[in-house]
């Protein structure tokens, strides 16, 4: 089946500073969703975004679905981009028709 | 005016014990979900509902049985509950099934068995 990895694993961040989350995905997909999990354990979702790029305030996500990665960019971070962010892509293949997660990634946004 | 909502929000209870949580969504999507969250934050997909047709299960242990009255409702039971079913547990939904359409999840139901 189709596999997800995402990288870094984790991430500390200064107030202000600029950062870039890859999802990369082993087979063709039809969509691709980003999602935020924050640290009180809401999970949101930030983009759904099959190809192109989408921006929303500071964050913006780019999917290059030929190539088959997505990556998410946060601009001037403040803490409360602090939390786990998650890629997910559908896995249509057969009966088994689900999203395949990533492992997220752990960012840190000090003050 | 939230979008998909479940209760409790916490649950602490006995190992043995019978417990239910509620979600619903007000968005008019076909397709709810049940996720799994363990500690490691991985998470994983228990059930899926189209229009209360059950389309994904996944291999969980009987103890667990979802029910879906209508399509904007999904509920899940737990009967006998063991320490390994502690986790965080989110109800979600989306336009269509299949993973059509972005997914909404609700704040999660933290379950403690002791």
């Amino acid at each position: 089946g189709i596999q997800v990895e995402q990288s870094p694993p984790d991430l500390i961040l200064q107030e202000g500073a600029n950062s870039t989350l890859r999802c990369n995905f082993s087979d063709s997909v039809n969509n691709l969703q980003w999602f935020h999990q924050n640290p009180w354990g809401q999970l949101i979702n930030l983009f759904y975004i099959p190809s192109g790029t989408k921006q929303n305030g500071r964050l913006s996500a780019t999917t290059v679905a030929t190539e088959r990665y997505s990556l998410l960019y946060i601009s001037s971070s403040q803490t409360t981009d602090s939390g786990v962010y998650f890629c997910a892509v559908p896995n249509n293949a057969g009966n088994n028709r689900k999203l395949i997660w990533g492992l997220g990634t752990s960012l840190a946004v000090n003050p | 005016d939230t979008a998909v909502s479940q209760t409790p929000k916490y649950l602490v209870t006995q190992m043995g014990n019978d417990k239910s949580i509620k979600c619903e969504q007000n968005l008019g999507h076909d397709t709810m979900y049940w996720y799994k969250q363990d500690s490691k934050k991985f998470l994983k997909i228990m059930f899926s509902y189209n229009n209360k047709e059950l389309i994904i299960n996944e291999t969980v242990p009987n103890r667990f049985s979802p029910k879906s009255p209508d399509k904007a409702h999904l509920n899940l039971h737990i009967n006998s509950l063991e320490l390994g079913d502690s986790a965080v547990y989110f109800c979600a939904s989306s336009p269509g099934p299949f993973n059509t359409g972005e997914l909404f999840f609700g704040e999660g139901s933290r379950l403690t068995v002791l």
